[in-house]
């Protein structure tokens, strides 16, 4: 069974460009979940989506990102327009649903983002 | 404050140690309790997944909550220098699925 899938792997944009990230959760995974770490910081939640619907945006650092989950398969995240301190390395995550409690939750590889 | 905290080493053991690895946390709505390993430029990849407290053990890893100390730890037993990697702690509350993770831990074991 694959894993959770991110694409690209590594992205270098100069400031004020847009870039746009990728995930692919595991086949019947209806939450997915974005995480970020920046240099030197532990991993934060940016937000979770069920299936299609944001459940969960309180880690959204402002409105410059914008994530999306077209069909509640794939989901983007994109950032308009890009800043210095939005360098770091984006996370995906997938869990299947759960009644009441929580299930684990299983990361992809990550996506290096470098603003210059 | 920070919600986790952990102390992020290194650490380092020669093989075969048993080796302890701990997070604490302040917030007592945390009800379950994860523990990731990471390799350098890969993913999280979840080790061990605990709801409330008590101890979970699988192979050489045992993980333990202690809610009353708001204390979390991670052993491993028969340290391999294939475990050498960076592990992070993290939880999570009933209701909101959003982990808060430690900074994690860098372990290196000796061959």
């Amino acid at each position: 069974e694959a894993g959770v899938t991110q694409f690209p792997s590594h992205s270098v944009i100069e400031k004020g460009q847009t870039v746009t990230l990728r995930c692919d959760p595991i086949s019947g995974h209806d939450n997915l979940y974005w995480y970020r770490r920046v240099m030197g910081k532990e991993i934060k939640f940016l937000l979770h989506f069920v299936k299609e619907s944001k459940q969960d945006e309180s880690g959204m650092p402002n409105n410059r990102f914008l994530a999306e989950r077209t069909g509640g398969t794939y989901s983007t995240l994109k950032v308009q327009p890009a800043e210095l301190e939005d360098s770091g390395v984006y996370f995906c995550a997938s869990s299947q649903g759960g009644r009441g409690g929580n299930t684990e939750a299983f990361f992809g590889q990550g996506t290096r983002l470098t603003v210059v | 404050q920070k919600e986790v905290e952990q102390d992020p080493g290194p650490l380092s053991v020669p093989e075969g140690a048993i080796v302890s690895l701990n997070c604490t946390y302040s917030n007592s709505a945390f009800q379950y309790f994860m523990w990731y390993r990471q390799y350098s430029r890969k993913g999280p990849e979840l080790l061990m997944y605990t709801y409330s407290s008590g101890n979970k053990e699988d192979g050489r890893f045992t993980a333990q909550v202690d809610k009353s100390s708001k204390y979390i730890s991670l052993f491993i037993r028969d340290s391999q220098p294939s475990d050498s990697a960076t592990y992070l702690c993290a939880m999570s509350r009933t209701g909101r699925r959003a982990l808060t993770f430690g900074s994690g831990t860098r372990l290196q074991v000796q061959p």
